[in-house]
């Protein structure tokens, strides 16, 4: 099993559609969690960091589930802008959080 | 926030030839970075943590003599790619954390490097 395994898409949605994405991680001994969003041939930016069992931050929720070992984004109301990769990061455990395990992204395509 | 700033942003070189990319920060200092070679449709692979001071730490197949890292200072690390190869050609992202800010668990990542190896 891959340490941090998504699923690549790509999800080709409407505008205003809710999509969801699914992250599952290997190590039961990870803590914190992190949602990043890479544009096209730009570095990756974080979009949320989910620490106990979810964060909320406007159209966007994550959430977490520590028996299954899988973190979940929900993207409300999708904006053509929203169109990205996003990547499920998970801090190597014991590491200070320092070290990044990076899922190979799922690619997300709104569309008018 | 903190700033982590790259250079060059794209390079094209002849095979043979060795090339540097710089990683700072530019408004804190960091131990500690990480150098990520990124392949087309695949997502972000560490190659080594850069220590400042000290010896790098390499990833597993990642060849210590083929990319020297350099961390020379608290706000500098470069990557040497030598003798370059076109299957080198990627996009290199240096990433670091500033410890003193509120947001210490996050690594800000530099806008990468695109290597082009002809």
């Amino acid at each position: 099993r891959k340490e941090v395994e998504q699923d690549p898409g790509p999800f080709n949605v409407p505008e205003g559609a809710t999509v969801a994405f699914n992250c599952t991680y290997s190590n039961s001994a990870s803590q914190s969690f992190f949602w990043y969003r890479q544009d096209c041939r730009k570095e990756p930016k974080l979009l949320m960091s989910v620490y106990s069992s979810g964060n909320e931050d406007g159209r966007f929720t994550a959430q977490l589930n520590r028996a299954s070992q899988y973190i979940s984004l929900l993207i409300r109301d999708s904006k053509l802008s929203d169109s990205a990769t996003y990547l499920c990061v998970v801090p190597r455990p014991n590491n200070a959080g320092n070290m990044l395990t990076f899922g190979g992204g799922t690619r997300l395509m709104v569309k008018p | 926030g903190a700033v982590v700033s790259q250079h060059p942003s794209w390079v094209i070189c002849k095979s043979g030839t060795s090339v540097k990319i710089e990683c700072r920060s530019l408004d804190f200092q960091a131990t500690t970075m990480f150098w990520y070679r990124q392949f087309p449709k695949q997502s972000l692979m560490l190659m080594a943590t850069s220590n400042e001071g000290s010896k790098a730490t390499y990833e597993q197949g990642v060849e210590k003599d083929k990319f020297l890292i350099n961390h020379a200072s608290l706000t500098l690390s470069t990557l040497t790619v030598t003798s370059a190869h076109p299957e080198d050609s990627s996009f290199y992202i240096c990433s670091a954390r500033d410890l003193f800010s509120s947001g210490a668990n996050v690594l800000t990542f530099g806008a990468g490097s695109r290597l082009t190896v002809l």
